[in-house]
């Protein structure tokens, strides 16, 4: 079956760093996203990762091993703001989304 | 951001009573989703649309139905609702599918919120 694992909730403090590990067996990949959801809101696109390597977008990076079925979600200088469930995905060969059950991560100041 | 809007957004109906949630967007994107979100799990895809009267079922698609007779509407139909599809559900759209040249992310709307008592 396919799968999407990720922590359920991760806490950190306001100026540190976190990672979000994501691991993932699906039939085939198409890409690997992350979406912040806050609570209560609508999930929104964070990143996007098709190739091997790390993307990095202001305070947020994103970095795929496609041989090792995982992805991290890197969190620098965290803002309270920052306190939201992060969705892990993979889009499959059929170009369908299987969905992780989100981390939720908790900022403390 | 999206022009994608759901309506009604808080829903409370009881068992058997049938259940229309829909879902407009101003974007003339190709792809429709209807997904619901339950504690403790991902989201979880009910059925997707490619293209007007174009439809296909997601994983839990059973108890749900929809259309999609003009490119920005997508209808989800609870024919008799039941306890068990207690959840909260988000339509998205998407321009395509992930490629060279897009990357597929979706767009969601604010959620509709269904409790069948």
């Amino acid at each position: 079956g396919q799968n999407i694992d990720q922590p359920t909730e991760m806490t950190a403090t306001e100026g540190a760093i976190v990672q979000i590990n994501c691991t993932y067996q699906t039939s085939g990949f198409n890409g690997l996203f992350w979406y912040q959801q806050h609570a209560g809101e609508a999930p929104t696109f964070l990143s996007y990762n098709v190739l091997d390597g790390l993307e990095e977008k202001g305070r947020f990076s994103s970095f795929l091993s496609r041989s090792k079925g995982y992805s991290y979600l890197l969190l620098k200088e965290l803002q309270m703001k920052d306190s939201a469930s992060y969705l892990c995905a993979v889009m499959d060969s059929n170009y369908q989304l299987i969905w992780g059950a989100g981390t939720k991560l908790i900022i403390k100041p | 951001d999206a022009g994608i809007t759901q309506s009604p957004r808080h829903k409370v109906t009881e068992t058997g009573t049938p259940v229309t949630l829909r879902c407009h967007q101003t974007e003339n994107h190709r792809y429709m989703y209807w997904y619901r979100q339950d504690p403790g799990h991902g989201l979880r895809l009910i059925h997707y649309s490619y293209g007007v009267k174009d439809t296909d079922k997601g994983e839990v698609s059973d108890g749900y139905s929809v259309s999609r007779s003009k490119t920005e509407d997508f209808l989800l139909t609870l024919e008799s609702a039941t306890s068990s599809q207690t959840s909260v559900y988000f339509c998205a759209i998407s321009e395509s599918t992930s490629g060279e040249e897009h990357t597929g992310e979706l767009f969601f709307g604010e959620g509709s919120r269904l409790t069948v008592l």
